[in-house]
């Protein structure tokens, strides 16, 4: 079945830094990936998601790209905030099995 | 519109006690989950309902029991609890997306703690 594996676990950046993560999966047919946020206390949200026809997707200062051919796909944070501090997940399903592969999390940290 | 609501949010339980942690959700999804999370260990799968009427096994269903009891309504029991299942959990249910894809909606959490 699908794997999916997350790095790194904890991020630390400088408030204004660039923060990047990056997932792998196992399953050459999956075809969406979305990341969501969770902030302390609550459930994931989403955030931002990318289908197999494209290669990367933009909304203000996050981004994600994806690379079908090496099966991975990254979050890109931009001039981070203390709001962007929190736990952040990728995941991938395929049309055959809607279910979400989760990967297991990383923890940004934003430092002032 | 609420979307996903679980009950209680946090819990204490002796060894061996039983509780059920209610889910509902307003949404009209077909497919309702329960994960839950462990620190450095994300989100695991304990039982999913792809649709009403339907229950299946995740990743970690040991010592835990589903009931969907109709659409809206996802519950899971705890018969014994043991000290291991301290964890928080966290139901969601999820709609698929034109173009394909499917977004998941989670509830807040439910704090379990076991003594």
């Amino acid at each position: 079945g699908e794997n999916v594996e997350q790095h790194p676990s904890t991020l630390s950046v400088q408030e204004g830094d660039s923060a990047v993560i990056k997932c792998t999966y196992s399953d050459s047919a999956s075809n969406y990936f979305p990341w969501y946020k969770q902030e302390l206390g609550k459930g994931p949200q989403l955030i931002i998601d990318i289908r197999s026809n494209v290669g990367e997707k933009k909304d203000q200062r996050i981004a994600v790209t994806l690379n079908k051919t090496a099966k991975h796909f990254s979050l890109h944070i931009t001039e981070t905030q203390p709001e962007d501090s929190a736990v952040y997940f990728c995941a991938a399903s395929k049309n055959s099995n809607y279910q979400l592969i989760w990967g297991a999390g990383t923890k940004l940290i934003i430092k002032p | 519109n609420a979307g996903v609501t679980q009950t209680p949010k946090f819990q204490v339980l002796k060894t061996g006690q039983s509780m059920t942690l209610q889910c509902a959700q307003d949404m009209n999804h077909n497919s309702m989950y329960w994960y839950r999370q462990d620190p450095g260990m994300g989100l695991r799968l304990i039982y999913y309902s792809a649709s009403e009427g339907t229950t299946d096994k995740g990743e970690v269903p040991n010592g835990y029991n589903v009931s969907r009891l109709n659409k809206r309504e996802f519950s899971l029991r705890l018969e014994s609890a043991a000290p291991s299942q301290t964890s928080v959990y966290f139901c969601a249910s999820t709609e698929y997306q034109r173009g394909g894809g499917t977004e998941a909606f989670f509830g807040q959490g439910t704090r379990l703690t076991v003594v």
